[in-house]
């Protein structure tokens, strides 16, 4: 199956300083790619949905001045969590898929983020 | 997209087959069923999925009824690493909406 990587694995920060977390589709051209978060003993959830080029689309309740998505390239996005606060702690994921809707969605590894 | 409803708990015996049920008696003509598993602290990992035809691929198989209102996914020959939460997930659109999930365990 499709490849998809994230990096850092795990990024431990101060309160107050950005994070940026990268996604990469390794094997496929992504045109979309998702971010999703999930707490602890929860599902997943989605946050926002990113095309190649322009700009990303958030979920409701998503503050997406704190939440930057970049998706600047068919292998890469980027989300970066600005000015980040204990309670953004959490287990960030990305997932790719290609031009169809019915491409199936390859997810990374995720991203452990911890604010202290 | 149509809800899912699945057990939240199930336990099988290794070597058994494993047996998931998922109802979704709302889901539309072009709606496809999707599954996907979760191990701890990982990634979900992407399963099978169909529309109205039954599949089976190198890692299960999945059961649609004839009315698409409920599917089955089956792991043949069950083993400790597919202890997991398995996500079944109705998609119409690109996104995916993932509900709680049946942690499944499988016991030695």
């Amino acid at each position: 199956g499709a490849v998809v990587s994230q990096h850092p694995s795990r990024v431990i920060c101060k309160s107050g300083t950005s994070v940026k977390i990268e996604c990469r589709s390794l094997d496929f051209q992504a045109t979309t790619m998702f971010w999703y978060r999930q707490f602890p003993k929860q599902s997943l959830m989605l946050m926002a949905t990113s095309n190649e080029g322009s700009k990303a689309t958030y979920e409701q309740g998503v503050e997406k001045d704190k939440f930057l998505i970049n998706h600047a390239s068919l292998t890469l996005s980027t989300l970066t969590v600005t000015s980040a606060h204990p309670e953004d702690s959490s287990f960030y994921i990305c997932s790719a898929t290609g031009t169809t809707f019915t491409d199936t969605q390859y997810f990374g590894p995720g991203t452990r983020l911890t604010v202290l | 997209d149509a809800k899912t409803t699945q057990p939240p708990s199930m336990d099988c015996a290794e070597g058994r087959a494993a047996n998931l049920p998922c109802n979704h008696s709302t889901i539309s003509g072009n709606e496809y069923v999707y599954w996907y598993r979760q191990i701890h602290s990982q990634g979900p990992q992407y399963i099978i999925h169909g529309l109205k035809n039954n599949e089976t691929n190198e890692m299960a198989s999945l059961i649609i009824t004839e009315d698409r209102k409920s599917s089955t996914l089956i792991l043949p020959h069950a083993t400790l690493r597919d202890t997991a939460v398995y996500y079944c997930i109705v998609r119409g659109a690109q996104k995916l909406v993932f509900g709680q999930g049946t942690r499944l365990t499988i016991n030695p």
